[in-house]
């Protein structure tokens, strides 16, 4: 099955500055890569993905980035607020298959 | 209204005693899962259903049986609790194997 790799597992950041999420996966059939941001006491919650037929995708303050020949795709999160501080997941899949899901990372942002 | 809920929220019960979580989704999806979220946070899939057939079961001990009465309904029921069982158990749905997940709240279970 598919292998998911996420690092950092924790990060901290001051308000207003840039955070980098990098994942990495080992099927090269997967084509499917979304990430879930899970807020205490919640349950995950999707926030972006990125199909393999596509590089980058953006939306307000959070980007993803997908490099299929290295197989690892990053999440972007630029002017970081207090709000952000969450546990993020990134996933792999093939369409039509299970999700794998990344190891989650910690991320603070102090204000 | 609450997309995928579960109840309880939280369980507190002895070694040994069986017990069940409920979870219900609203959203007309096919899919529902169970994952299992230890104290690390690793968030490991244990059950998918897919218009009530079971779809993936996962390396689970079979003290755990997952029952879909209907599409909407997904209950964990699991006996002889165990220590090791302590985490947060999480339901969710998506319309098709793989597609966005929609989780409910956890629950969170303990057992003592």
């Amino acid at each position: 099955g598919e292998n998911v790799e996420q690092h950092p597992s924790t990060l901290s950041v001051q308000e207003g500055d840039s955070a980098v999420i990098k994942c990495t996966y080992s099927d090269s059939a997967s084509n499917y890569f979304p990430w879930y941001k899970q807020e205490l006491g919640k349950g995950p919650q999707l926030i972006i993905d990125i199909r393999s037929n596509v590089g980058e995708k953006k939306d307000q303050r959070i980007a993803v980035t997908l490099n299929k020949t290295a197989k690892h795709f990053s999440l972007h999160i630029t002017e970081t607020q207090p709000e952000d501080s969450a546990v993020y997941f990134c996933a792999a899949t093939v369409t039509g298959n299970q999700f794998y899901f990344g190891t989650g990372t910690s991320l603070t942002v102090i204000p | 209204d609450t997309a995928v809920s579960q109840t309880p929220k939280y369980l507190v019960t002895q070694m040994g005693n069986d017990k069940s979580i409920k979870c219900e989704q609203n959203l007309g999806h096919d899919t529902m899962y169970w994952y299992k979220q230890d104290s690390k946070k690793f968030l490991k899939i244990m059950f998918s259903y897919n218009n009530k057939e079971l779809i993936i079961n996962e390396t689970v001990p079979n003290r755990f049986s997952p029952k879909s009465p209907d599409k909407a309904h997904l209950n964990l029921h699991i006996n002889s609790l165990e220590l090791g069982d302590s985490a947060v158990y999480f339901c969710a749905s998506s319309n098709a194997p793989g597609a966005e997940a929609f989780f409910g709240q956890g629950t969170r279970l303990t057992v003592v």
